[in-house]
């Protein structure tokens, strides 16, 4: 049942330029949430939206949700070397109550080059 | 240090073999979760727990067990029933849920291979 539909799959950009990615999905949610993951290593949360909210900022990121769409965005501003990992929206749909179940999306690779 | 250790990092199993990998919080949460990631893939739910000596089928049960005797811990057993076992097991855990406990933290991650 993975909702989540991620794009791009991979974004490739210099340091200093802006990396927008994208998410969809499909049932009625909580909350919208994005991690980061560095190759082999475990997911870090970044930033959570909830479904009343349609914009979000925390340093360097600003994350959009739209529910009319089920689509979200999340933008890394002025991009560096350390910010090259996979990213990942994860969706708390409204049916899964409090248990805390997440629905990952696929993921996009962000590569940042020097 | 307050966190999510899991081991192994690297765990081979034999053919016909049931493994078990280790989940252990000292976060003080009461809920924890095991996700299976293949290669360029998101992560699928196997297996949750909301409290101690309870736990929840998530999308892909089928070929593993959990246990949750203590709240600290969540091990997963990877049993010979599930056929196509390799890839990389991540657990997770949350605190009680309200309104301000809704993020997971994750542990490294334990990478399970066939021999």
């Amino acid at each position: 049942s993975q909702q989540g539909e991620e794009d791009p799959q991979a974004l490739s950009i210099q340091e200093g330029e802006n990396a927008t990615m994208n998410c969809s999905y499909k049932t009625s949610i909580n909350n919208l949430q994005w991690y980061r993951q560095n190759s082999g290593r475990g997911l870090v949360h970044l930033i959570l939206i909830r479904s009343n909210e349609r914009e979000k900022h925390s340093g360097r990121l600003r994350v959009t949700l739209d529910t009319s769409k089920k689509s979200s965005s999340l933008l890394i501003t002025a991009s560096r070397a350390a910010d090259t990992a996979s990213y990942f929206c994860a969706t708390d749909a409204l049916s899964s109550g409090n248990t805390g179940k997440l629905i990952f999306g696929q993921g996009t690779t962000l590569q940042v080059k020097p | 240090d307050g966190g999510i250790t899991q081991s192994p990092k690297y765990l081979f199993r034999k053919e016909g073999q049931n493994v078990t990998l280790s989940c252990e919080q000292n976060l003080n949460h009461d809920a924890m979760y095991w996700y299976r990631q293949d290669p360029g893939q998101g992560l699928r739910l196997i297996y949750y727990s909301q409290i101690v000596n309870d736990f929840q089928k998530g999308d892909i049960a089928e070929g593993y067990s959990v246990s949750r005797e203590k709240k600290e811990s969540f091990p997963l057993t990877v049993t010979s029933a599930q056929k196509n076992p390799t890839a990389f097991y991540l657990c997770a855990s949350r605190a009680r849920g309200t309104s301000a406990n809704e993020k997971l933290f994750f542990g490294s991650g334990t990478q399970l291979s066939v021999l």
